[in-house]
């Protein structure tokens, strides 16, 4: 069965450094999704994308986050200076053909400790 | 903004028992709502999607209901198994956003 990867399963960067956090959605998918989930609390979203742009965005995804889907495969939450809150396990997810209800598949996640 | 409960937060039972899982949403305005497993330091792996005109769906031994104008799902269990352990989410779609309630931990004691 079709699933979606992220890499990679575990990064460790300096606050203040810049982290890229990638994925591979499913391939015949069109709506795409950033989570995170900070320890002990709940799955938090960050943002969706569709049609090469984003499509929904919450208060978390401020201006040091950004989202690209730089060829057909790969999609990609950039964090442009990291700060000890960021810490946290990042989900990608993917969905839908032409209907954009259908059930939402998500990666393993990233965890991401920022030091 | 929705806020999403779930009750309980921890339930064990012993294997074999039926169990319900509750979900409940504040703003009946949804699109669907999907449940989830999580088992731990794993990713989400989705259950079960309702739709917002549906009353209920079935898999195998998992029946989810929603009741979407009083704001609440239902997820039910049969004979449950310790495989069963984990984390279970509940989420609803607000149109691209989704909000997931904080979990029941489950834990199927053999």
């Amino acid at each position: 069965e079709p699933e979606v990867t992220q890499t990679p399963s575990h990064q460790v960067t300096q606050m203040g450094q810049e982290v890229i956090l990638r994925c591979v959605p499913i391939s015949n998918h069109l709506y795409f999704y950033w989570y995170r989930q900070i320890l002990g609390q709940k799955v938090e979203f960050l943002v969706s994308f569709y049609n090469n742009e984003i499509s929904e965005k919450s208060e978390i995804f401020d201006d040091q986050f950004s989202v690209e889907r730089p060829d057909g495969s790969n999609f990609t939450l950039k964090i442009r200076s990291t700060k000890l809150e960021d810490s946290a396990m990042y989900f990608c997810a993917s969905s839908g053909t032409l209907e954009f209800w259908q059930p939402q598949h998500f990666g393993d996640g990233t965890r991401l400790s920022i030091l | 903004k929705q806020e999403v409960t779930q009750i309980p937060a921890a339930l064990s039972v012993p294997e074999g028992e039926n169990l319900v899982l509750n979900c409940s949403f504040t703003d009946s305005a949804i699109y669907n709502l999907q449940w989830f497993r999580q088992d731990p330091g794993k990713g989400l792996t989705s259950l079960l999607l309702i739709q917002s005109s549906q009353r209920e769906q079935t898999s195998g031994r998992l029946n989810a209901s929603l009741d979407k104008s009083s704001g609440r799902s239902t997820l039910y269990i049969a004979a449950s198994q310790p495989g069963d352990s984990a984390t279970y989410l509940c989420a609803v779609n607000t149109g691209n956003q989704f909000y997931f309630g904080t979990g029941t931990s489950l834990t199927v004691i053999p």
